[in-house]
C-alpha cells in the first residue's frame, strides 16, 4: 500500500517549452502533496506544497510562476514547468502525505529526469 | 531553523562488514526522524523513523538507528551489509509536516 506513481519518468524537451509532470497516489487520498527538486548528487530540496483544492505554498526562491502546481483531486496533483530552460534540467520527486496519517508521513514517487536542451 | 548534518559524503565498505551512517540534527523543538535510502534514478523509499518511545528503531532489513536526544544524533547502523545495501542514504527531520534532509551518504559496499 501507499504507492505514489510519477509520469513521465523521463521527459525531453526543448528551451522555451512547456513541461507537465503527474504524481498520483494510487491507494489512498493525499491530503498533501510535496514538490521537490534534486540536483546531481545533492539532496532533495523542497519546492512547494501543495494542498487539494487550494493554491500552492511556495519555498522561498521558487518562481511560483515558472513552476506551476495544481493540486486538483485528492489523488493527483501535477508540476508544469513553464518556458524551460536548460538550467530547470533536473530530477523532480513528488511525496503525498495521506489522509489518514498523522501528518508527517510521507511516500514518494520514483522521480521525473527532466532534460531541458 | 531545523537542519541535518551528514558528515560523511561517501561511505566505502567490504561486504559482511559493519557499518555506520552518521546523522546529526538541530532544533530548538521536538521533531521526527527518519532515514530514506535512494536507489540510482529512483525515488526515496522509508527505511525507519524514530517518532516516540524507545530510541532504537529498526527495519526489516537488518539497519537500526538510535535517537540520541543528548547529542542531537540518529546515527544508522547495519552490523553486516550486504552488495544490494549499496545506495544513497538520507536523514530527515519532519517540523510541521515538511521534511528537511540531509545532503547524503553513498553507501558504496565493496566484494
Amino acid at each position: 500500500g501507499a504507492v505514489v506513481s510519477q509520469h513521465p519518468s523521463r521527459v525531453i524537451c526543448k528551451s522555451g517549452t512547456s513541461v507537465k509532470i503527474e504524481c498520483r497516489s494510487l491507494d489512498f487520498q493525499a491530503t498533501t502533496m510535496f514538490w521537490y527538486r534534486q540536483f546531481p548528487k545533492q539532496s532533495l530540496m523542497l519546492m512547494a506544497t501543495s494542498n487539494e483544492g487550494s493554491k500552492a505554498t511556495y519555498e522561498q526562491g521558487v518562481e511560483k510562476d515558472k513552476f506551476l502546481i495544481n493540486h486538483a483531486s485528492l489523488t493527483l496533483s501535477t508540476l508544469t514547468v513553464t518556458s524551460a530552460h536548460p538550467e530547470d534540467s533536473s530530477f523532480y520527486i513528488c511525496s503525498a502525505s495521506p489522509d489518514w496519517g498523522q501528518g508527517y508521513e510521507q511516500y514518494f514517487g520514483p522521480g521525473t529526469r527532466l532534460t531541458v536542451t | 531553523a531545523q537542519s541535518v548534518t551528514q558528515l560523511d559524503s561517501q561511505v566505502p565498505v567490504f561486504e559482511e562488514a559493519p557499518v555506520e551512517l552518521r546523522c546529526n540534527y538541530s532544533s530548538s523543538v521536538s521533531v521526527y526522524l527518519f532515514w530514506y535510502v535512494q536507489y540510482p534514478n529512483q525515488g526515496l523509499q522509508l527505511l525507519l523513523k524514530y517518532l516516540s518511545g524507545s530510541t532504537l528503531v529498526k527495519s526489516i532489513n537488518g539497519f537500526e538507528a538510535e535517537f540520541n536526544k543528548s547529542q542531537t544524533s540518529f546515527h544508522l547502523r547495519k552490523p553486516s551489509v550486504h552488495i544490494s545495501d549499496t545506495a544513497e542514504y538520507f536523514c530527515a527531520v519532519s517540523f510541521r509536516n515538511k521534511l528537511v534532509f540531509g545532503a547524503g551518504t553513498i553507501l558504496r559496499v565493496k566484494s
